[in-house]
This record gives C-alpha cells, structure tokens and sequence, in this order.
C-alpha cells in the first residue's frame, strides 16, 4: 500500500525567509509525487509535480520541491515566503506501477508572519 | 475553460436522510473522482468514474454509490448518513486515468450531518 507522511502540523516562517515544507512517502513502484495548496474554504490547488528526470521540480508561485529515491522524501521549498502563501499544504503520491489512486497525506499549515 | 464546479457549497442533514452532490467536470475532462475531506484530515479517496464506469473505488461502504453522465458531469449519493460522514467532499475532474495527470478539484460541498 501507498502512503505519504507530512511530520509536521504546521510551519511558522517569518516573510521573506525561505520556507520547506517536509513529505515522505512509501510506495512499491516507482513514485509519482504531487503537492498542493488549500486555502480557506476552497478546494485544492495544485502546485508541482515529480513523474521523472530532474530531481529538483519547479511549479507555481515560485515553489520547488526536491525528490530524493534514497531518503524517500519530496520535500516543498520556496527561497522567500510571502504572507499570501499562508495556507494548508497538501503532499500526495501515486504508485508507478499499473493504476492507483492518489493518497495525500494529512497536510502541513504553513503561517507566514509580516 | 471553465473549471470544475461543485453544488450545494453547503447542506445540512439529519442521522439516516440521503445527500446527493453534483460536479461539473472541467471542459475536456472524461474522468472524475470524489474524495472525502474530514476537518483536520487530508483528502480520502471515494471512487473514481471514467467513460460513465466506476474504475476505481476507496475503502467506503456501498452506500457511498456515485454516477457519471455522458457529459462528464458527476454525482456522489451517500444514503443511511452517519454523524462521521460530516465532511468536505471534493470533486476532481483529468483527462483519462493516466497515473502521471493531476487532478483539477472544485471547491467542496460541506456536508453537516446532525
């Protein structure tokens, strides 16, 4: 079975500094790894993706993630936060092999402070 | 393009009534999949719809049924409702069941049930 683990609740960062927003997961296949981004009240949006190639991916807002095989991790990186990308991350991932589903994992709050 | 679209945003039943929720796929999009947003929990996949079939379902019970239209559009049906089936649910519509495609999500149907 997949599963995607995001260690922390919530991340405080003050504006301007740069930000990472951790996810691990386990799949058996080789990992097709998302991130997206909730607002309040609002449905998900998505932000980036990893499928292959470059092990660094950059999406919108001027987020990147890092894919690393070895420490299973797909970690959410911005070099400078903003106070609009205060919100409520989402990690998800599906297994290569054959169909799946995608499984999120609980989410990450992240607070950006003026 | 219009994007993927929810109704109600909000309804509140009673123990034991039945709710059916309505999504509107995003132009071009032949695949749909409902998910299950309990407060502070990240998305559950429900079942997943393409070309009108459920091609993939989640660990719920039959009384979670949904249906898909020529048009794409979607519904989910959840019958005998219980005080834990209070949640966001989330329609997110792609283009076929490719592992590698995000989702494009609406904005959620809260469902309150008292």
């Amino acid at each position: 079975a997949q599963s995607v683990a995001q260690p922390e609740d919530q991340v405080n960062v003050a504006e301007g500094n740069p930000l990472t927003v951790k996810c691990t997961y386990s799949v058996s296949g080789n990992p097709y790894l998302f991130w997206y981004v909730q607002y309040p009240n609002r449905g998900l949006q998505f932000l980036l993706k990893y499928i292959t190639g470059d092990n660094l991916v950059k999406g919108s807002y001027g987020f990147e993630a890092e894919f690393n095989k070895s420490q299973t991790s797909f970690h959410l990186k911005k070099p400078s936060a903003l106070v609009s990308d205060s919100a409520l991350y989402f990690c998800a991932v599906r297994d290569g092999e054959g169909y799946s589903t995608l499984t999120f994992g609980k989410g990450t709050m992240l607070l950006v402070s003026p | 393009e219009t994007g993927v679209t929810q109704s109600p945003t909000h309804l509140i039943k009673t123990r034991g009534q039945q709710v059916t929720l309505r999504c509107s796929s995003q132009s071009g999009h032949n695949t749909v999949s409902w998910y299950q947003q309990a407060l502070g929990q990240g998305p559950q996949f429900i079942f997943q719809y393409y070309r009108e079939e459920e091609n993939g379902r989640g660990n719920f019970p039959p009384r979670f049924s949904g249906l898909q239209f020529p048009n794409y559009s979607s519904e989910l049906n959840v019958n005998a409702l219980e005080l834990d089936d209070s949640a966001l649910y989330l329609c997110a519509s792609s283009f076929g069941t490719s592992n590698t495609g995000e989702l494009f999500f609406g904005e959620g149907s809260r469902l309150t049930v008292l």
